[in-house]
């Protein structure tokens, strides 16, 4: 099993304010996915990133898949109290005869008021 | 599309009694089902894979005797934790991904159980 290494690990932010957050690992993957997950909910998938390089916009939201394919990071431009939650990266992977997710530690962010 | 629901939201229960938890795909069918648990402030832990009409595949470390998980439709999968005890207390969500995978896994909105 692949190991993703989420960072940073807490973060608390002033509404308004941009943050980064980043998903690492030694392993390439042939795809990587990004999850926000509310509390008492459970995950919803953000975005899908597949080709190194790639950069996929969700509104506030940037998305970029590293050259190699062994990272990711999360841009969120002018922080919203909605944006507050547990954002986690996860791949797929082959086992069971189905495809399974592995997940990061995720990052919880908290974005004040 | 792609809806999948998990009764109850959340349960007490006491100490020795059994709990199960029903996870359905509601405009879709899924041949594979997830169920995983979540302890305060960390990630999801798969547990195990559901498998419609066959045995679930547990991950190392998982009791199989404790979860026991049931994949009865194709729209249907329940976990019952047997005999819960206090150390079971935990979020357990249930995901699922339409047949022809091309799309995504949806989650559903979990379960707090609480054993006293």
């Amino acid at each position: 099993t692949q190991l993703l290494e989420q960072s940073p690990q807490f973060l608390s932010i002033q509404e308004g304010e941009n943050l980064t957050v980043y998903c690492n690992s030694s392993s390439v993957f042939s795809s990587l996915q990004w999850y926000r997950q509310e509390p008492g909910e459970g995950p919803v998938l953000l975005v899908t990133v597949v080709t190194g390089g790639e950069v996929k916009k969700l509104k506030r939201l940037t998305f970029q898949f590293g050259d190699a394919r062994k990272d990711s990071s999360l841009h969120i431009t002018a922080a919203q109290p909605g944006d507050t939650g547990l954002y986690l990266c996860a791949y797929r992977y082959s086992g069971a005869g189905s495809y399974q997710l592995t997940f990061g530690k995720g990052t919880k962010l908290s974005v004040i008021p | 599309g792609a809806v999948v629901s998990q009764h109850p939201s959340r349960v007490i229960c006491k100490s020795g009694t059994s709990v199960k938890i029903e996870c359905r795909s509601l405009d879709f069918q899924a041949t594979t089902m997830f169920w995983y648990r979540q302890f305060p402030k960390k990630s999801l832990m798969l547990m195990a894979t559901s498998n419609e009409g066959s045995k679930a595949t547990y991950e190392q470390g998982v009791e199989k005797d404790k979860f026991l998980i049931n994949h009865a439709s194709l729209t249907l999968s329940t976990l019952t934790v047997t005999s819960a005890h206090p150390e079971d207390s935990s979020f357990y969500i249930c995901s699922a991904s339409p047949r022809d995978r091309v799309r995504g896994y949806t989650f559903g909105s979990g379960t707090r159980l609480t054993v006293v």
